[in-house]
């Protein structure tokens, strides 16, 4: 059964700084991983997926790596702004299965 | 491209009643799968639909149930609603399951207050 990790729980950083968010999963066998943003009592917002096999994907500020063998992937947010306040979650989809998703990262961009 | 819509965006209802929840997917996408959010248990898988067919039910009692029509709007339904079950529920929309490419984009949800 896949399960899936983030940390840390909860961080707080000054505006401009670059930051790493990790996420962490069991079972390696898997289809891709998807990056989400989720504001305060709203939907998910996809930011970026990474097919099983590619390395990374990138996206303005935002790029995601994925090591399937370690059963991670990173996501990076160079210069952090305000606006990227919000709480982040990756998601790890394996064949035949559904999506299973982490608790979360709750990101705060103090201005 | 329109979103993904679900329908209503806010709900109470009071124990033991029971309510009917609405997605519809985006243009063209075929698949509809249903989470529930809640502060303790995070993002739940509760089940997906694909060409009118359930393809996958996560761990859920029978008491929560759904259905896909043939336009790929799907439905989910709760009976005899428990405290338990407030939450943000959440409609997400696929094209085809299985690929690599397989993305999933969510719609707004429907936050159920269960009085």
């Amino acid at each position: 059964k896949q399960e899936v990790t983030q940390i840390p729980a909860a961080l707080s950083v000054p505006e401009g700084e670059n930051l790493v968010l990790n996420c962490s999963f069991t079972d390696s066998a898997i289809y891709n991983l998807q990056w989400f943003r989720q504001d305060p009592g709203k939907g998910l917002t996809s930011l970026l997926l990474i097919q099983s096999s590619q390395r990374e994907q990138t996206s303005g500020r935002l790029n995601a790596s994925l090591d399937k063998s370690s059963g991670r992937s990173t996501l990076y947010i160079a210069a952090s702004q305000p606006g990227d306040s919000a709480t982040y979650l990756c998601a790890v989809h394996n064949y035949g299965q559904n999506f299973v998703f982490g608790p979360g990262t709750r990101l705060s961009v103090l201005p | 491209k329109a979103g993904v819509t679900q329908t209503p965006r806010y709900l109470i209802k009071t124990r033991g009643q029971q309510v009917t929840l609405s997605c519809s997917p985006i243009s063209g996408h075929r698949s509809v799968s249903w989470y529930q959010q809640t502060p303790g248990q995070g993002l739940q898988f509760l089940f997906e639909y694909f060409s009118e067919t359930q393809r996958n039910k996560g761990n859920f009692p029978g008491r929560f149930s759904g259905r896909q029509f043939s336009n790929s709007r799907s439905e989910m339904n709760v009976s005899t609603l428990e405290l338990g079950d407030s939450a943000l529920y959440l409609c997400a929309s696929s094209s085809f399951p299985g690929l690599v490419t397989y993305e999933q984009y969510f719609g707004p949800g429907t936050r159920l207050t269960v009085t």
